[in-house]
C-alpha cells in the first residue's frame, strides 16, 4: 500500500523561531502533495497544495510567507512555519495522491511556547 | 465538491455491526465516496471508496443507494480500536485531489 511519513512527529519550539516539518512518499512517486491543519475537536483543514517544480498554491487566509512549502522532490514535501507563535500551535498533516485515493502522513503535532 | 452530511456522533456496542450514514444528495455523475477515520492524535487512514456499486474490503463494507445521494459505511464487528472520527468525502479522483473535511462522526465503540 501507499506510505506516507512525516518528521518529526512532534516538535516543541520557542516563539519567534521556525520550524520545518517534512513529508515523505515512501514507496511512490507524488507530484503534489497536501498540507493540512487540525486544531483541537475541529476537522482537517486544507492550507495548501505543494507542487514539485512549481509554486504552491494557498488556501484563502493562509498566510504564504509565514507558511514556507518546497517540493524538492518527487517524495519529500516541507512546510516551515516561520517566526511561530503560539497560536501555530497545531497538528500539522500531510497528504499525497496514489491513484484514485489519498494517503495520510501521521501528523506532526508542533507546540509552540 | 458536493457536500456531505453526517451524524455527529453515534454509539455502537463492542462486537455488533456499526452503520455510519453519509447523505451526500448533490452529488454529481463522476464523483466517488469515500471513507477515511482518524485515531485521536494520527492522520486520516483511508478505509475504502466506491463510485455506484457496493464494495468491500477487509476493514468495512460500503453501501450506496441506487440513486447515489447516501451512502453507510458498515463496520460488520466493531471494537474498541475503531472508536474514531469518520469521514464521508465526495471527490471526483484524478483531479487536483485535495480532500476536504467535514465534521464527521465520532463514532464510539462501548464495551
Amino acid at each position: 500500500g501507499a506510505v506516507v511519513s512525516q518528521h518529526p512527529s512532534w516538535v516543541i519550539c520557542k516563539s519567534g523561531t521556525s520550524v520545518k516539518i517534512e513529508c515523505r512518499s515512501l514507496d511512490f512517486q507524488a507530484t503534489t502533495m497536501f498540507w493540512y491543519r487540525q486544531f483541537p475537536k475541529q476537522s482537517l483543514m486544507l492550507m495548501a497544495t505543494s507542487n514539485e517544480g512549481s509554486k504552491a498554491t494557498y488556501e484563502q487566509g493562509v498566510e504564504k510567507d509565514k507558511f514556507l512549502i518546497n517540493h524538492a522532490s518527487l517524495t519529500l514535501s516541507t512546510l516551515t512555519v516561520t517566526s511561530a507563535h503560539p497560536e501555530d500551535s497545531s497538528f500539522y498533516i500531510c497528504s499525497a495522491p496514489y491513484r484514485e485515493t489519498q494517503y495520510f502522513g501521521p501528523g506532526t503535532r508542533l507546540l509552540v511556547l | 465538491d458536493a457536500k456531505t452530511t453526517q451524524p455527529t456522533s453515534m454509539d455502537c456496542a463492542e462486537g455488533r455491526a456499526a452503520n455510519l450514514p453519509c447523505n451526500h444528495s448533490t452529488i454529481s455523475g463522476n464523483e466517488y465516496v469515500y471513507w477515511y477515520r482518524q485515531i485521536h492524535s494520527q492522520g486520516p487512514q483511508y478505509i475504502i471508496h466506491g463510485l455506484k456499486n457496493n464494495e468491500t474490503n477487509e476493514m468495512a463494507s460500503l453501501i450506496i443507494t441506487e440513486d447515489r445521494k447516501s451512502s453507510t459505511l458498515i463496520l460488520p464487528h466493531a471494537t474498541l480500536r475503531d472508536t474514531a472520527v469518520y469521514y464521508c468525502i465526495v471527490r471526483v479522483p484524478f483531479t487536483g485531489n485535495q480532500f476536504y473535511f467535514g465534521t464527521g462522526t465520532s463514532l464510539t465503540v462501548i464495551p
